[in-house]
């Protein structure tokens, strides 16, 4: 069954430490997308990245990173230097070509916190 | 500008009250999608929609109902059989119903219970 596991539920750094937000999915297809979506306290969801799983190539976009491991079933999310900007609810999703047509399975979202 | 609009932000509900949700959006995307998130949780789906005049359940449909008369609209229905619905709704679209494609939401609607 297609699942998607953010283990970490809230996360609190100070302004310029480096961040990772983990995820971890379950998935029987070959072919599947992963995405990063942020919420920020206004409650819109803000797509990020999406990655297919025959692209293992890792990410960089200013200070964000992903990191895509097929062999640990993770794409993972790093934040470098976090700003006050950033303090958000970051969700990981999941789509599967198989099941094209309907939605994205999302994990449970972790709670960043940055202070200054 | 173009994007996703619901309405209203904020809305109450009495007992035994239907309430609608609003969705529309100019993006000319295919696909649409309904979705409740609770606090601490993900998004769970409650309905979707490919194509005008068509859409499916999700996971979570027992209590909503749905229309897709106009390509660019999406309303929701909150119904009296919905025992629980305080929530926060989100809407989405995307250009079609292919998995790869990243979908786009709204700001949102927060429902309570009077």
């Amino acid at each position: 069954a297609q699942k998607v596991t953010q283990a970490q539920t809230e996360i609190s750094v100070v302004e310029k430490e480096d961040v990772t937000l983990d995820c971890v999915y379950e998935t029987r297809d070959t072919t599947y997308y992963l995405f990063w979506y942020k919420q920020p306290p206004s409650g819109e969801l803000v797509f990020l990245i999406r990655r297919n799983s025959f692209d293992e190539q890792n990410e960089i976009s200013g200070r964000y990173s992903w990191n895509f491991q097929k062999s640990t079933s993770s794409f993972n999310f790093t934040i470098t230097a976090s700003q006050v900007v950033d303090s958000a609810v970051y969700f990981c999703a999941l789509s599967e070509a198989s099941q094209a047509g309907t939605a994205l399975i999302f994990g449970k979202g972790t709670t960043l916190s940055v202070s200054s | 500008d173009g994007g996703i609009t619901q309405s209203p932000k904020y809305l109450f509900r009495k007992e035994g009250q239907n309430v609608t949700l609003s969705c529309e959006q100019n993006l000319n995307h295919d696909a649409m999608y309904w979705y409740r998130q609770d606090p601490g949780q993900g998004l769970r789906l409650i309905y979707y929609s490919q194509i005008v005049n068509d859409f499916q359940k999700g996971d979570i449909a027992e209590g909503y109902s749905v229309s897709r008369e106009k390509k660019e609209s999406f309303p929701l229905t909150v119904t009296s059989a919905q025992k629980n619905p305080t929530a926060f709704y989100l809407c989405a679209s995307s250009i079609g119903g292919n998995s790869n494609q990243p979908q786009h939401f709204g700001d949102g609607t927060r429902l309570s219970i009077l």
